[in-house]
């Protein structure tokens, strides 16, 4: 059974902190790893798709970082406001099953 | 463009009932996905269609669970005799053609309410 393994489950920080959360995955037969954020009531959205070792991504205040070798990924947020609060899900990919394998996500709320 | 849409937003069952959730793909997107998120879980996987291919059904939790895609593109997730674990809120994504792990494009979900 593949895992994946966000933490922490849930952190709060005051607007202008930087934060950061970790996903853990397995280390073997490894394709792809997403990022997605979920805003309540809205629809998850794509961050970052992550195929290569040492790959870091960035989208405005958000970056994303990956180690496929010991299998985790680092997500930070830079000067988080309030509007970064979402759960950010990530995911690996399976390649023998074709599909995304989520951890339980990290809720982030930002408090102004 | 249009996004994946889903329907209905909100439904309340009694336990027992049948219920449909349909979802939308993005046009073109040859794969599409459905997953749920039970209160306090992760998102679970359910079932995925990709093209012609015979579904992946692997995910889906019990033989109440059933879906089909018609045409390659509108989805039917289908559960007969709902019974309370079954709340949930129910995820359908999409993806286009090309490589395997794509990002997936989501639909903003069906919240299922069984009483």
């Amino acid at each position: 059974i593949l895992n994946v393994e966000q933490s922490p489950q849930s952190l709060h920080v005051q607007e202008g902190d930087s934060t950061n959360f970790t996903c853990s995955f397995p280390s073997s037969n490894f394709y792809a790893l997403h990022w997605y954020r979920w805003e309540t009531a809205k629809s998850p959205e794509a961050l970052f798709v992550m195929t290569l070792n040492g790959d870091e991504k960035k989208k405005g205040r958000i970056s994303a970082t990956l180690n496929t070798k010991e299998g985790y990924s680092y997500l930070y947020i830079k000067g988080s406001q309030p509007e970064d609060s979402a759960t950010y899900l990530c995911a690996f990919y399976d390649n023998q099953g074709g599909k995304l394998i989520f951890g339980q996500g990290t809720e982030l709320s930002v408090k102004p | 463009g249009a996004g994946v849409s889903q329907s209905p937003s909100n439904k309340v069952t009694e336990k027992g009932k049948d219920v449909e959730l349909r979802c939308d793909p993005i046009s073109g997107h040859t794969a599409l996905y459905w997953y749920r998120q039970s209160l306090g879980q992760g998102l679970e996987f359910l079932i995925y269609f990709q093209g012609n291919s015979a579904p992946d059904k692997s995910g889906l939790p019990s033989d109440r669970f059933s879906a089909e895609r018609t045409g390659g593109s509108v989805s039917t997730l289908t559960i007969q005799r709902t019974q309370q674990e079954d709340s949930a809120v129910y995820l359908c994504a999409s993806s286009p053609p090309g490589l395997a792990y794509n990002e997936q494009f989501f639909g903003p979900g069906t919240r299922l309410t069984v009483l």
